[in-house]
């Protein structure tokens, strides 16, 4: 079973400065992956995802996330925050189960951005 | 647009009693999700459902129950609640074969707590 690990649950950073949220994952043969955000309240929007082609992939917000297959990598980055930025992000990677694909989600990383 | 409603929105219940969750989507997808959110665990998968008519177990199911009679709603049934079942529940829908196609598309969440 695919699995995702967060190496951080919780990040606080200044505003304006740059930010790096972590994720690794099981090897695979073929993977997919993926950023998620959660606002307060709120349910969760893609940020971004790798399927295949450039490692670098670009997102919303200015997010962006490098694939790094020989270290299963898959780190999220912004060179620089807003306050706008708080919230909870998750790394996600697909799951092939009975004929059907689904994602597994990591814990979570809670980036609070202050003034 | 609607997207992705959940009802209700908070929930109490005493152990024992039961209640359904209702998940409706707008967007006409095949693929519907409930998951459950827990701090420091991020998001775990209870049941999915591939289209109308089918449902199949994710990685939590015990204690609950889904049905997809529409194609539009999933319900999430608790038979007998516990407190172990405490949580923020979030239903998600995609379009097309499964996350990879097409980004999940999350409702705001019930937040179900039980005495």
């Amino acid at each position: 079973a695919q699995s995702v690990t967060q190496l951080d649950s919780q990040v606080p950073v200044f505003e304006e400065a740059p930010v790096e949220l972590r994720c690794n994952y099981s090897s695979s043969v073929s993977v997919y992956l993926f950023w998620y955000v959660q606002y307060p309240n709120q349910g969760l929007q893609l940020l971004l995802k790798y399927l295949s082609g450039s490692t670098l992939v670009k997102g919303i917000n200015g997010f962006e996330a490098e694939f790094n297959k020989s270290q299963t990598s898959f780190h999220l980055r912004k060179p620089s925050v807003h306050i706008s930025d708080t919230a909870e992000y998750f790394c996600a990677v697909t799951e092939r189960q009975g004929g059907s694909e689904k994602l597994v989600f990591g814990k979570g990383t809670k980036l609070t951005v202050n003034p | 647009n609607a997207g992705v409603t959940q009802t209700p929105k908070f929930r109490v219940l005493k152990t024992g009693q039961s209640m359904t969750l209702l998940c409706a989507q707008d967007m006409n997808h095949e693929y519907m999700y409930w998951y459950r959110q827990d701090p420091g665990m991020g998001l775990r998968l209870i049941h999915y459902s591939v289209g109308e008519g089918t449902t199949a177990k994710g990685e939590v199911p015990d204690g609950y129950n889904v049905s997809r009679l529409k194609k539009q709603n999933f319900l999430l049934g608790l038979e007998s609640a516990a407190p172990s079942q405490t949580s923020v529940y979030f239903c998600a829908s995609s379009y097309g074969a499964g996350p990879r196609n097409s980004p999940l598309h999350f409702g705001n969440g019930t937040r179900l707590t039980v005495t």
